[in-house]
């Protein structure tokens, strides 16, 4: 089973700007996490999407949206992209929500300059 | 809110010593914990999972405890490998499904 694929895996953008990130979950799982890590900081929690429904939400302003499509592939949308938005960020799929694995990506490395 | 605190956030022990991690959580009603090991410029990955209902869990040289009544759980490393070396996160999932994170430990195998 492949695992999870996000796309793409290193962006360089200027402040100001928008960025969207893409995440391909495991097939058949239908929750997908998105996280911000930074250097030395843990996983900060961007919000959650199950069956294309927002279940969750972390404390990020709202330039940081995402949605999730009816294949379970989710996307991240940032816009008025700022120095602090600088980070790696992940998206993790599971079965479902609760008490499931979760399986992370590889990460998109996004530098705002 | 609610949150998970974890410690220490830097742990050194020479090889083959024990290594232990604390997590402490809010949410009376979380009833599942996991353990995530992230290895440097890897992605993290689920290494041990406890549920409310147990009490210790063990899994060769990882075992992880859990004391609902004071509301916190342990990560047990034995025997510590230099592959051991990485950042662990624990985490607590709430009521309404949400995992809350901690802030992980940086976890330094001597040589």
């Amino acid at each position: 089973k492949a695992g999870v694929t996000q796309t793409p895996r290193y962006l360089i953008k200027t402040r100001g700007q928008q960025v969207t990130l893409s995440c391909s979950p495991i097939s058949g799982h239908r929750s997908v996490s998105w996280y911000q890590q930074t250097p030395g900081q843990g996983l900060q929690f961007l919000f959650e999407y199950f069956s294309e429904t927002q279940r969750n939400k972390g404390n990020f302003p709202g330039r940081f949206s995402g949605r999730q499509f009816s294949n379970s592939r989710s996307e991240m949308n940032v816009s008025t992209l700022e120095l602090g938005d600088s980070a790696l960020y992940l998206c993790a799929s599971s079965l479902g929500v609760g008490d499931n694995e979760q399986f992370f990506g590889p990460g998109t490395r996004l530098t705002v300059l | 809110g609610e949150n998970v605190e974890q410690h220490p956030s830097t742990l050194s022990v020479q090889e083959g010593d024990s290594a232990v991690i604390k997590c402490t959580y809010s949410d009376s009603a979380s009833n599942y914990f996991p353990w995530y090991k992230q290895e440097l410029g890897k992605r993290p990955q689920l290494i041990i999972d406890i549920r409310s209902n147990v009490g210790e869990k063990k899994d060769q040289r990882i075992a992880v405890t859990l004391n609902k009544t004071a509301k916190h759980f342990s990560l047990h490393i034995t025997e510590t490998q230099p592959e051991d070396s990485a950042v662990y996160f624990c985490a607590a999932l709430r009521s309404n499904y949400q995992l809350i994170w901690g802030a992980g430990t940086k976890l330094i195998i001597k040589p």
